[in-house]
């Protein structure tokens, strides 16, 4: 599975959106983008995944570029709660791996 | 019922002790997977069972033995175990038992060993 950098960590307004970006420049043709977030002693919780297309979901967005050397999730109105560690995994799908790299610390400022 | 439960939430074990951990999921998920999440780390794969069958094993110490009785119930048998072992560890399902999806994961179980 390709590998991808997301930067440590980064700050966001409480209602601003939150843009966390990732790069995955091995990425190949049948592997999808995923995002997880886990908040403080909790269990990861998926958020949202894509292929080639943008997605949009109840929790997020998933802009993808076209040539899908990267990506960036969107969460359009942060709350405090939304403070947690977010990862960006590159999926094959033939596989049942899911491989969590460092992810990115969030942290939601009042 | 979108759940995956873990027994016991905490767990502290001598390095002689024989103990293990649980997991359940009543979604009729076909592959279940642990993870070991050490502090300010990701979390890291050990097992992945399909159908009830192991598939995936990450090079993980015999020490640690995964279960799967069946569809819905997961365990990992701990025994003698060494203190570098004390780590949070998660239990995960997926509706898919390859391929894409989303996987739900338990709360975890934190493990102590002295």
């Amino acid at each position: 599975d390709a590998k991808t950098t997301q930067p440590t960590s980064m700050d966001c307004a409480e209602g601003r959106a939150a843009n966390l970006p990732c790069n995955h420049s091995t990425i190949s043709g049948n592997e999808y983008v995923y995002w997880y977030r886990q908040i403080h002693s909790q269990g990861p919780q998926y958020i949202i995944h894509g292929l080639k297309n943008n997605e949009t979901n109840e929790m997020a967005s998933l802009i993808i570029t076209e040539d899908r050397k990267s990506s960036t999730l969107i969460l359009p109105h942060a709350t405090l709660r939304d403070t947690a560690v977010y990862y960006c995994i590159v999926k094959g799908g033939a596989t049942n791996k899911l491989i969590f790299g460092t992810g990115t610390l969030l942290a939601v400022q009042p | 019922d979108t759940e995956v439960t873990q027994t016991p939430k905490h767990l502290v074990m001598g390095m002689t002790n024989k103990k293990s951990l649980k997991c359940e999921q009543h979604m009729g998920h076909r592959a279940m997977y642990w993870y070991k999440q050490k502090a300010k780390k990701p979390p890291e794969l050990m097992f992945v069972y399909s159908y009830e069958k192991l598939s995936i094993n990450e090079s993980v110490p015999s020490r640690f033995s995964p279960e799967c009785p069946n569809s819905s119930l997961l365990n990992l048998h701990l025994h003698a175990l060494q203190p570098e072992d004390s780590a949070l560890y998660l239990c995960a399902s997926n509706r898919l038992a390859g391929g894409h999806g989303e996987l739900f994961f338990g709360e975890g179980s934190r493990l102590t060993v002295l």
